[in-house]
């Protein structure tokens, strides 16, 4: 079974643009949830879709969205960029019911 | 910010070693999470918990959830090199789906 992947690898961005971040979760999984890490932050819960609905919300300002798709892929979506949004991007997916994530590699965002 | 407080920070141990490293908060969780992540890949789930005082082992690595539902404790025994990484607990909070994620074990192993 394919793990779940993420597109892209690495982006590089100046601040003001906008960006879009891929995740196709594990066939089968329809919880698809968004993370950022930073060296300073550690890992944080940006928001979690199930359904193509989105179910929970973590403490991130509104410039950061998200959406699912009736397959279960997830995009997120970072508006007007900051230099503070360079971070690793981590999507994971998990079964209906089960806290038991699996990630992907992550896509690696610079703001420049 | 995270309320899951980890410790210790990072380790720096012989291979042949055991390593013990442990996660606390002071809210109740009802499920524990420990996850492994290398450089350049996303974390990999190691042990998942589900019970107050349960055990459980996945080959070296040996976790327990505590007893009061605050704590969980991973336990890697006879290191070997491959062990490096970052180790992470995490869990949803209880009432709230909300995953939270320890600051991280950084752990070194010298051959």
């Amino acid at each position: 079974k394919a793990g779940v992947t993420q597109t892209p690898r690495y982006l590089i961005k100046t601040r003001g643009q906008q960006v879009t971040l891929s995740c196709s979760p594990i066939s089968g999984h329809r919880s698809v949830s968004w993370y950022q890490q930073t060296p300073g932050q550690g890992l944080q819960f940006l928001f979690e879709y199930f359904s193509e609905t989105q179910r929970n919300k973590g403490n991130f300002p509104g410039r950061f969205s998200g959406r699912q798709f009736s397959n279960s892929r997830s995009e997120m979506n970072v508006s007007t960029l900051e230099l503070g949004d360079s971070a690793l991007y981590l999507c994971a997916s998990s079964l209906e019911g089960s806290y038991e994530q699996f990630f992907g590699p992550g896509t690696r965002l610079t703001v420049l | 910010g995270q309320q899951l407080n980890q410790s210790p920070q990072s380790m720096f141990i012989q291979e042949g070693e055991d390593v013990s490293m442990n996660c606390t908060s002071s809210s109740i969780f009802n499920t524990w999470l420990w996850y492994k992540q290398e450089p350049g890949e996303g974390p990999v789930l190691l042990i998942a918990l589900y019970k107050a005082g349960e055990l459980t082992s996945n080959g070296r690595l040996t976790a327990q959830f505590g007893i009061t539902r605050k704590d969980s404790f991973l336990n890697i025994s006879a290191s070997i090199p491959s062990d490096v990484g970052i180790y992470f607990c995490a869990g949803p909070r209880w009432n709230n789906n909300d995953m939270r994620f320890g600051a991280g074990t950084r752990l070194t192993v010298k051959p």
